[in-house]
């Protein structure tokens, strides 16, 4: 167990709606990223947040959004899904100093019909 | 621009042998952190070693090791006498150091690895 939670495991909806992925950092941990895992594309760096700030955009959409909280948890929104959107997306954290190390949480899968 | 390559996708081998995975990196950065991990067929992606580029000692933990050759841009990966339980896609990742902390993760494609009894 690596201390990273993420809520919902699974996730299934259609096209054209929107959906709201969370996740809870190790304790201590003051940054949070966003990976995707899909077959064609790999693990991809989304966007990562540091004790609530924006530090870094990977291959993030535009139809998708996140935040970090004040209690330092992190929302990953996607909207207007599209069936390429059905993916395994991975929050990570980490304390975010030279020698970290960037522990993940089991992951949210979403597949969108 | 930083770069994981594993090249080999799949491999598969029989219960107690050994089996190595390759990866190879690509950073113009002099100090950087290589990275494997495992993710076993239920999903999560488990942390299994943490490199600095400036450590080129060997490392060795149970029936893992670690061999990591800079002038090759390297960073294998051995499983001595594989186990069922050792089936899974591993991953090898690169992160560039910086003094406000260090970049993202860039990963390689993954292997997996089958092992058969």
């Amino acid at each position: 167990d690596s201390g990273v939670t993420q809520t919902p495991k699974h996730l299934i909806t259609a096209t054209g709606q929107r959906v709201t992925l969370r996740c809870s950092p190790r304790s201590g941990d003051l940054s949070v990223y966003w990976y995707q895992q899909s077959l064609d594309q790999g693990l991809q760096f989304l966007i990562q947040y540091y004790n609530g700030e924006e530090r870094a955009k990977g291959n993030i959409l535009e139809r998708f959004s996140a935040q970090q909280f004040p209690d330092l948890h992190s929302e990953l929104n996607l909207s207007s899904l599209e069936l390429g959107d059905s993916a395994l997306y991975f929050c990570a954290s980490s304390v975010l100093s030279r020698t970290d190390t960037q522990y993940f949480g089991p992951g949210t899968r979403l597949t969108v019909l | 621009a930083q770069k994981v390559t594993q090249a080999q996708t799949e491999i598969s081998v029989v219960e107690k042998e050994d089996v190595t995975l390759d990866c190879v990196y690509e950073t113009r950065d002099t100090t950087y952190y290589l990275f494997w991990y495992k993710q076993p067929p239920s999903g999560e992606l488990v942390f299994l070693i943490r490199r600095n580029s400036f450590d080129e000692q060997n490392e060795i933990s149970g029936r893992y090791s670690w061999n990591f050759q800079k002038s090759t841009s390297s960073f294998n990966f051995t499983i001595t006498a594989s186990q069922v339980v050792d089936s899974a896609v591993y991953f090898c990742a690169l992160s560039e150091a910086r003094n406000s902390g260090n970049t993202p993760l860039v990963f390689g494609k993954g292997t997996r690895l089958s092992v058969i009894a």
